[in-house]
């Protein structure tokens, strides 16, 4: 069964720097979701993605995220000027079409340890 | 704004038995999704079971049932023949009719004892 897959799967990086989080999302589907879990926390919603362009965002998602996709497969997830804070598990998901009349199908998740 | 509450952070059943996994949440809509996700150790979140709140009939997945009480705002997931692979976090998660954004909860840990 095709997967939505997120490299890496574990990034560590320094405060102040920028990381870029990849998900490739399963080929035919057109919706795409960015969340994150903080250790101990519920999952949060941080952004949808159709046709190019931002459908939602949550107020977490202020103007140091930043979503792309910059080719056919690729969906990421950057932030700029890291925070002790963004440390967290981060997952990325895809629909074939908008939720949820389909169900999300999501990653195995990207740990972000900001040091 | 939407929230959901998972009231039990951990539980427990012995394999073979039947636990219930209990979901509170808050919305001034008439119609919106419920769902639960199971997330397995280090593993991607799959989809367990899906409510649609017009429907009266309580969603079934095979050993997998919920109780949808919508005037009590409660979403309660039912596995009975518990087995080893469910042990897991599992989500109750709502989502409104335009599905642009999930609300999760905290999420109930699930051991299954052999």
């Amino acid at each position: 069964e095709p997967e939505v897959t997120q490299t890496p799967s574990h990034q560590v990086t320094q405060m102040g720097q920028e990381v870029i989080l990849r998900c490739v999302p399963i080929s035919n589907h057109l919706y795409f979701y960015w969340y994150r879990q903080i250790l101990g926390q519920k999952v949060e919603f941080l952004v949808s993605f159709y046709n190019n362009e931002i459908s939602e965002k949550s107020e977490i998602f202020d103007d140091q995220f930043s979503v792309e996709r910059p080719d056919g497969s690729n969906f990421t997830l950057k932030i700029r000027s890291t925070k002790l804070e963004d440390s967290a598990m981060y997952f990325c998901a895809s629909t074939p079409d908008r939720a949820p009349n389909q169900p999300q199908h999501f990653g195995d998740g990207t740990r972000l340890s900001i040091l | 704004a939407q929230t959901v509450t998972q009231s039990q952070p951990e539980m427990s059943v012995q394999e073979a038995e039947t636990v219930t996994l209990s979901c509170t949440y808050d919305t001034s809509e008439s119609d919106y999704y419920l769902f639960w996700y199971k997330q397995p150790p280090s593993r991607q979140m799959i989809l367990v079971i899906r409510q649609e709140a017009y429907k009266q009939q309580n969603a079934t997945e095979n050993r997998f049932s919920v109780n949808f009480q919508k005037a009590a705002k409660s979403f309660s997931l039912k596995i009975s023949d518990s087995q080893l692979g469910d042990a897991a976090m599992y989500f109750c998660a709502y989502s409104d009719l335009t599905g642009n954004q999930f609300y999760f909860g905290t999420g109930t840990s699930l051991t299954v004892i052999p």
